[in-house]
């Protein structure tokens, strides 16, 4: 079972910030949390990764709590294209480290 | 382009048919994985290899259903005596050896309808 909770979706105006909220209470001290996205019909596409720390690259930031059971994905300026599935993944280290997808959040992005 | 390849994108086949798809993983990738998606839901994890060995299987759906990685290179994924529940994408995924906080990255998938 997926170790992520997300809500099933979210709706953002166009040009405004999307926040994106997982909860992951019993990750472990040395599992990373992973976001991926996936507009219709394509394969998972990575967004941004973090142990304990913010990250920030070109498509994302991710602020991680400090107790690390939750995070939140900020795409700071949406646009249309960023509609998608966005899933909170935390590695299965029983699985080869595999994504275990859950059923993640449809984001729609509207003008 | 030098990411995850996967062919054939599409294929429609009858039931009872085999069918098989291939995955050529992102160069120097030791780490393989095979997932399945159907309508509405997430990803679905299937199998897994390290270079040529298989080191999980058992989340493989059926005993229709088999992976290779022979050389450590591409993979196949063998579907044999297809049915109508098969009908999915399949998603083929690479990594470098060491997962722990690496990145996984995906192929398009291949779509399988079965008729």
């Amino acid at each position: 079972d997926a170790k992520t909770t997300q809500p099933p979706s979210m709706d953002c105006a166009e040009g405004r910030a999307a926040n994106l909220p997982c909860n992951h209470s019993t990750i472990s001290g040395n599992e990373y949390v992973y976001w991926y996205r996936q507009i219709h019909s394509q394969g998972p596409q990575y967004i941004i990764h973090g142990l304990k720390n913010n990250e920030t690259n070109e498509m994302a930031s991710l602020i991680i709590t400090e107790d690390r059971k939750s995070s939140t994905l900020i795409l700071p300026h949406a646009t249309l294209r960023d509609t998608a599935v966005y899933y909170c993944i935390v590695r299965d280290s029983n699985s080869g480290y595999a994504l275990n997808f859950g059923k993640g959040t449809s984001l729609l992005v509207t003008p | 382009d030098t990411g995850v390849s996967q062919d054939p994108r599409h294929k429609i086949t009858k039931r009872g048919q085999n069918v098989t798809f291939r995955c050529d993983p992102i160069s120097e990738h030791n780490r393989l994985y095979w997932y399945r998606q159907t309508l509405g839901q997430g990803p679905e994890f299937l199998t897994y290899f390290q270079n040529e060995a298989q080191l999980e299987k058992s989340r493989l759906l059926s005993d229709r259903f088999s992976a290779e990685r022979p050389k450590g290179s591409f993979s196949t994924l063998e579907i044999q005596r297809t049915e109508q529940g098969d009908s999915a994408m399949y998603l083929c995924a690479s990594s470098p050896q060491t997962p722990i906080g690496n990145t996984i990255y995906f192929g398009e998938g291949s779509w399988l309808t079965v008729v």
